[in-house]
């Protein structure tokens, strides 16, 4: 069983770029996340999506969009790429949303935009 | 917002007794939550408390008290391989985690 796989493992992409980070995750966890760390700040919730179909924004969604389409991949969008955006990405899942439920992670994304 | 604050950075002899602290202030509380993370790897799960008291998984264990928005997880007979960042995170009334921005812990021969 794989768990959460990211791609790509690292990029770095001219500002103004789009750029897709693609998750995916074999558990068939109903609830999926998306966060980016940088340095000092710790992890950030960008959206997250509670099932399939359904999205919502967390605390710094501005400049990223996602889809759900089915149970298995959150994809997350950056439709113009700005420096402020270098950062680390991390997609979690968890089996629901609510309740006691563990989230787990995938292995990141580097990403630097130049 | 959340507010959630850790020591950024704790020192310790291998073998010895770590003690790191976590406080909070956010909107409502539905659990708060331990993770592990080494250098350039994803967050691992460490620990989950929902209720007062002391929660004892082997070497580590995580302490929490509701009503002074306060957690500590302590590390007992530290291995080199403990030596990672430590993130203390609050799941709100919205079901959504913050986090803390993590303490770095190393661990001296």
């Amino acid at each position: 069983i794989a768990g959460i796989t990211q791609a790509p493992t690292s990029q770095i992409l001219a500002a103004g770029r789009r750029m897709t980070l693609r998750c995916t995750q074999d558990m068939r966890h109903n609830a999926m996340y998306w966060y980016r760390q940088d340095l000092g700040l710790g992890l950030r919730l960008i959206h997250y999506s509670n099932t399939a179909g359904t999205t919502g924004k967390g605390e710094v969604p501005d400049g990223y969009s996602v889809s759900r389409a089915n149970t298995d991949d959150f994809p997350l969008t950056l439709a113009s790429a700005v420096p402020s955006q270098t950062s680390v990405y991390f997609c979690a899942s968890s089996e629901k949303f609510t309740g006691a439920d563990t989230q787990y992670f995938g292995p990141g994304t580097r990403l630097t935009v130049l | 917002g959340q507010n959630i604050d850790q020591p950024t950075e704790m020192t310790a002899t291998e073998g010895a007794i770590v003690q790191i602290n976590c406080t909070y202030q956010t909107s409502g509380f539905n659990g708060l939550f331990w993770y592990q993370q080494h250098a350039g790897e994803a967050p691992t799960f460490l620990s989950y408390n929902v209720l007062d008291g002391l929660e004892e998984k082997g070497r580590f264990s995580s302490f929490l008290s509701r009503s002074k928005g306060y957690s500590y997880l302590l590390l007992k007979e530290l291995q080199m391989k403990d030596s990672a960042s430590y993130l203390c995170a609050v799941r709100d009334n919205d079901y959504k985690l913050s986090f803390g921005a993590g303490t770095t812990v190393t661990v001296r021969a």
